[in-house]
């Protein structure tokens, strides 16, 4: 089993809807959680950070993080065609500096 | 700022060349990172470097040397490279374990192609 399992896509959405984007983890360790944004051929962009179980907002983003049941969610209000991208859910422990990525789900806005 | 600039952007080499990546960061991080990322997959880590130390080599074979010259640049030097070595090559940066936050800052990757 993957320390950090993120459901499959591709995702394909209209223009305007709210999108979820969930993962779950295994390893109790894992303090911090992160969720990056990638579009085609480019580097991974930061979007959300989070330490705590509780939501945190910015903009139309919201990163929700559950340590009892070791479930993080991204949820994309208003989607836009430029949301279109791979987005990537990770982990770290905070012990040492490796990072821990689930695979990734391509999200399709469609205008 | 949160930049983390790597040169070159595309990089075709034979399988005999010698050629090097660099990355470049000014946050004040003193971690930094090499990962490798091939198409449709997550980021896999090769190295961590903690106060221009390797801390972490992810078992990378040795035709990929890293080097930290000081703690804003880090360079990835390649030689005798297979075909499957071709990927988007990443660097980040990140403050260290110890610290109030973690995340890591990605730079655009430069994208290998061995011939």
């Amino acid at each position: 089993q993957k320390e950090v399992e993120q459901d499959p896509g591709p995702l394909s959405v209209p223009e305007g809807a709210i999108v979820s984007l969930n993962c779950t983890y295994s390893n109790s360790a894992f303090q911090y959680f992160m969720w990056y944004r990638q579009y085609s051929r480019k580097g991974p962009e930061l979007l959300m950070y989070t330490y705590s179980s509780g939501n945190k907002e910015d903009g139309r983003f919201t990163a929700q993080v559950d340590k009892s049941s070791k479930y993080i969610s991204l949820f994309i209000r208003d989607s836009q065609p430029s949301d279109s991208a791979t987005y990537l859910c990770a982990s770290i422990t905070g012990a040492n500096s490796k990072l821990t990525f689930g695979k990734g789900i391509t999200l399709s806005v469609r205008p | 700022d949160t930049e983390v600039t790597q040169t070159p952007k595309h990089l075709v080499m034979g399988m005999t060349n010698k050629k090097s990546l660099k990355c470049e960061q000014h946050m004040g991080h003193r971690a930094m990172y090499w990962y490798k990322q091939k198409a449709k997959k997550p980021p896999e880590l090769m190295f961590v470097y903690s106060y221009e130390k390797l801390s972490i080599n992810e078992s990378v074979p040795s035709r990929f040397s890293p080097e930290c010259p000081n703690s804003s640049l880090l360079n990835l030097h390649l030689h005798a490279l297979q075909p499957e070595d071709s990927a988007l090559y990443l660097c980040a940066s990140s403050r260290l374990a110890g610290a109030t936050t973690y995340e890591q800052y990605f730079g655009p990757g430069t994208r290998l192609t061995v011939t």
